[in-house]
């Protein structure tokens, strides 16, 4: 997958540095977000979810928290690390399908 | 296989051909999904198989653009008089659709290029 964009936002974080992407969804109703990882060339990477009745989610290094008011989303990496380096996207779903918000590139400095 | 593939893994073509992307799901996953992915944007939803049938073709552009998925496991979208505009990745991704949550894991993408 193509994750090289020239207009992406963009966050830079120095390694051990905490990381935090944000994203707005635009359905009301959606009731299922996921943040998706992509690296250059590869396809996007399941990361962490959330339903929408849960306003936060940890994972391993990562916690996905929801605000339903002002219908937004964010990841939070913990201990950024270079191979965290890559664009993130979140998405919602819409009955079956992903809607993908715009994504952030990460970069990580050592 | 241990996850989705797709091939070709890049794809040139003149405009006005016809293109076939193939996709091999995981095996077992019984939804399809594919998405087109245009530089510096998230994938957009083309279309998704339950099993043979197409369940949800909204995203599909035009009728320039059609996708199978025959017995339920390889899809192939293919993209008939293609256009200078139709370059872009196209990813596919696959499902269990097991409960709520419902996982897709995505291919590699075919990256397509229309000259």
């Amino acid at each position: 997958g193509e994750s090289v964009g020239l207009h992406l936002p963009t966050l830079s974080v120095q390694e051990g540095d905490n990381s935090i992407i944000n994203c707005a969804y635009s359905n009301s109703a959606s009731d299922y977000f996921i943040w998706y990882k992509q690296e250059s060339g590869k396809g996007p990477q399941f990361i962490i979810d959330i339903r929408s009745n849960m306003d936060k989610r940890q994972g391993q290094r990562v916690t996905v928290l929801l605000n339903k008011t002002v219908k937004h989303l964010s990841l939070q990496i913990a201990a950024t690390q270079p191979g965290d380096s890559a664009v993130y996207f979140c998405a919602e779903r819409d009955t079956d399908k992903l809607i993908f918000g715009t994504g952030t590139r990460l970069q990580v400095f050592p | 296989g241990a996850g989705v593939s797709q091939t070709p893994s890049n794809k040139v073509t003149e405009k006005g051909k016809y293109v076939e992307l193939r996709c091999d799901p995981i095996s077992g996953h019984t939804a399809l999904y594919w998405y087109r992915q245009s530089l510096g944007q998230g994938p957009e939803f083309l279309i998704y198989f339950q099993g043979t049938g197409a369940a949800d073709d909204s995203g599909l552009p035009n009728d320039r653009f059609f996708a199978v998925r025959p017995e339920g496991s390889v899809s192939t979208l293919k993209i008939q008089r293609t256009e200078r505009g139709d370059s872009a990745v196209y990813l596919c991704a696959s499902s269990y659709r097991q409960g709520y949550q419902d996982e897709q894991f995505f291919g590699p993408g075919t990256r397509l290029t229309v000259l």
